[in-house]
């Protein structure tokens, strides 16, 4: 019944390493996100993809690669991992088109580096 | 540019009382859409309320109001009757033509029982 699932629900990795997190939403949506939400609890958007096409993609460094397979997933894969990427990550899915529609979002990731 | 400013990081209300959380936005563009997400401890993001920009009239769910003020750029949240459950992160957000999904930098309402 979850719209948008997210795993893992928690990453312990240490530095150097790569890993992925994976994100599936049921909801039928067009357009999926990735945001990072740091210490601060600032929320800041990294990737967009409306139907499989990448829309957005704000300065994030390179070492982030979103891949989606089909519309139902967007998944991030993390190259090289740094301290400063721990923090915790939210996928969300919302219409095509958007407009007053809510967004739905997965329960976040949160990965710590070490 | 579009972005969105929260100029409270934290505030405090008594039980039942009412509280007003403030935010600001710009954007270019004529057509977009505003929002209050909460963010209880469990980090799950929960729509509060939503605003068309096209439309006057300020949008109500229950004991969660808005006052858009289009011309200020203004879009403060008000809860009234506050209650402990409340007690979260609340983020203003604003949506663009393109889908872009951009959020302020959130207030952390305590509710004093």
């Amino acid at each position: 019944d979850t719209a948008v699932s997210q795993t893992p629900k928690y990453l312990v990795t240490q530095m150097g390493n790569d890993k992925s997190i994976k994100c599936e939403q049921n909801l039928g949506h067009d357009t999926m996100y990735w945001y990072k939400q740091d210490s601060k609890k600032f929320l800041k958007i990294m990737f967009s993809y409306n139907n499989k096409e990448l829309i957005i993609n704000e300065t994030v460094p390179n070492r982030f690669s979103p891949k989606s397979p089909d519309k139902a997933h967007l998944n991030l894969h993390i190259n090289s991992l740094e301290l400063g990427d721990s923090a915790v990550y939210f996928c969300a899915s919302s219409p095509r088109g958007g407009g007053d529609t809510e967004a739905f979002f997965g329960q976040g990731t949160r990965l710590t580096v070490v | 540019a579009q972005t969105v400013t929260q100029s409270q990081p934290e505030m405090s209300v008594q039980e039942a009382e009412t509280v007003t959380l403030s935010c600001t936005y710009d954007t270019s563009e004529s057509d977009y859409y505003l929002f209050w997400y909460k963010q209880p401890p469990s980090r799950q993001m929960i729509l509060v309320i939503r605003q068309e920009a096209y439309k006057q009239q300020n949008a109500t769910e229950n004991r969660f109001s808005v006052n858009f003020q289009k011309a200020a750029k203004s879009f403060s949240l008000k809860i009234s009757d506050s209650q402990l459950g409340d007690a979260a992160m609340y983020f203003c957000a604003s949506r663009s033509a393109t889908n872009k999904l951009i959020f302020g930098t959130g207030t952390l309402l305590a509710v004093q029982p």
